[in-house]
């Protein structure tokens, strides 16, 4: 069974612009998670999706918005950038009901 | 406020040599408590999940036990292989089912040849 993909693995932006991830959860599962994670705070939850609604949100600003497509496929965008949201991206899938989720290998994300 | 804490930060040993990666934490009550392991430039590998205190996990050279305050993952007989950073999370009793993780800062183990 194929893991969870993200893309694009590697994104380059400045600071001001907005960038989107991409992330394709394991086949069956239908929930999704975003994390960032950066070497000062590690890893942080940014929101879960289950059936194209977000269930959870962690705190951070409103800048960071997702989305999940009725195939569970599941996007995340972030406005505005700024330096210090310069991180690896980090989508995680799971089956309603199991609390194990499987991460795909992240995007990394640098502004200058 | 959930937190989780790991210990050491890093930890050096030889190949062959066993010790153990603890993890306090504090939520507000307990669904499980995961470990993962990521290698560097990739996501975290799930381990093992425990659910409740008293419970343990195996696999291969790793144990995983809990307590109602603190988890250990035992590495028995490293090998080189086994270097990574192991992480660990909790997941507290939310509403509706939904899932939020709460990371420690993790343990970066090497083991030598």
């Amino acid at each position: 069974k194929a893991g969870v993909t993200q893309t694009p693995r590697y994104l380059i932006k400045t600071r001001g612009q907005q960038v989107t991830l991409s992330c394709s959860p394991i086949s069956g599962h239908r929930s999704v998670s975003w994390y960032q994670q950066t070497p000062g705070q590690g890893l942080q939850f940014l929101f879960e999706y289950f059936s194209e609604t977000q269930r959870n949100k962690g705190n951070f600003p409103g800048r960071f918005s997702g989305r999940q497509f009725s195939n569970s496929r599941s996007e995340m965008n972030v406005s505005t950038l700024e330096l210090g949201d310069s991180a690896l991206y980090l989508c995680a899938s799971r089956t309603f009901g199991s609390y194990e989720q499987y991460f795909g290998p992240g995007t990394r994300l640098t502004v200058t | 406020e959930d937190q989780v804490t790991q210990s050491p930060e890093a930890l050096r040993l030889q190949e062959g040599e066993s010790s153990s990666l603890n993890c306090s934490y504090t939520v507000s009550g307990l669904r499980g408590l995961f470990w993962y392991r990521q290698d560097p430039g990739k996501g975290p590998e799930f381990l093992f999940t425990l659910y409740s205190a008293g419970e343990e996990k195996e696999k291969e050279r790793l144990k995983a036990t809990l307590t109602k305050k603190e988890s250990f993952l035992h590495i028995t007989a490293p090998k080189p292989e086994d270097s990574a950073t192991y992480l660990c999370a909790v997941q507290a009793i939310e509403v509706q089912g939904a899932q939020k993780l709460v990371f420690g800062q993790g343990t970066r183990l090497t083991i030598n040849p």
